[in-house]
């Protein structure tokens, strides 16, 4: 799986929007990005992946660059729940014919939501 | 169950002792995933199971931990003659091959304590 880069941690304000930069230059061709978060004392919850194009659902949007080596993760009006660790993961998608579809996580980036 | 469920929710042990950790996947999830986290610390992979491939066993960290997936549903992870830097939080996931979204779903963790 592609290495990724992130900020150890950053801080929004209540009610702004929260982005937050991956940047995974090895990227392979058949590899997505995933974004998963973890809370304080609870286990990782997803929340959004993508392969090019950019993705929207409840909880975030992702804006991948054109070139796949970069992506965002926007939380468009952050709140004070939303103070996690985020981590950025690339990796084969499982229906991609490949063998090896382990999550491997990074240090993550801490974003505190302060009020 | 709706989600991943793993038990015990907390043990603790003596030094030397066997520990065996219990995950029940999501029904219908063909993949499951072991995962450590030591305090303040990142989450580290242990094994990943996917049907009735061959484990990647890439990330146990010494030869005193197993786990084994009967079944291909409950796993049970091992670990013999504890030490204290065994001592961490045990996370569980699964998550459902053939699909593009293969969004893991993680237990809430079994604390581990070695004393």
């Amino acid at each position: 799986d592609a290495k990724t880069t992130q900020p150890t941690s950053m801080d929004c304000a209540e009610g702004r929007a929260a982005n937050l930069p991956c940047n995974h230059s090895t990227i392979s061709g058949n590899e997505y990005v995933y974004w998963y978060r973890q809370i304080h004392s609870q286990g990782p919850q997803y929340i959004i992946h993508g392969l090019k194009n950019n993705e929207t659902n409840e909880m975030a949007s992702l804006i991948i660059t054109e070139d796949r080596k970069s992506s965002t993760l926007i939380l468009p009006h952050a709140t004070l729940r939303d103070t996690a660790v985020y981590y950025c993961i690339v990796r084969v998608a499982e229906n991609s014919g490949g063998s090896n579809y382990k999550l491997t996580f990074g240090k993550g980036t801490l974003l505190t939501v302060n009020p | 169950g709706a989600g991943v469920s793993q038990s015990p929710s907390n043990k603790v042990t003596e030094k030397g002792k066997d520990v065996e950790l219990r995950c029940d996947p999501i029904s219908g999830h063909t993949a499951l995933y072991w995962y450590r986290q030591s305090l303040g610390q990142g989450l580290e992979f242990l094994i990943y199971f996917q049907g009735n491939s061959a484990p990647d066993k890439s990330g146990l960290p010494s030869d005193r931990f197993s786990a084994e997936r009967t079944g291909g549903s409950v796993s049970t992870l091992t670990i013999q003659r504890t030490q204290q830097e065994d001592s961490a939080v045990y996370l569980c996931a699964s998550s459902r091959k053939g699909w593009v979204r293969t969004e893991a779903f993680f237990g809430q963790g079994t604390r581990l304590t070695v004393v």
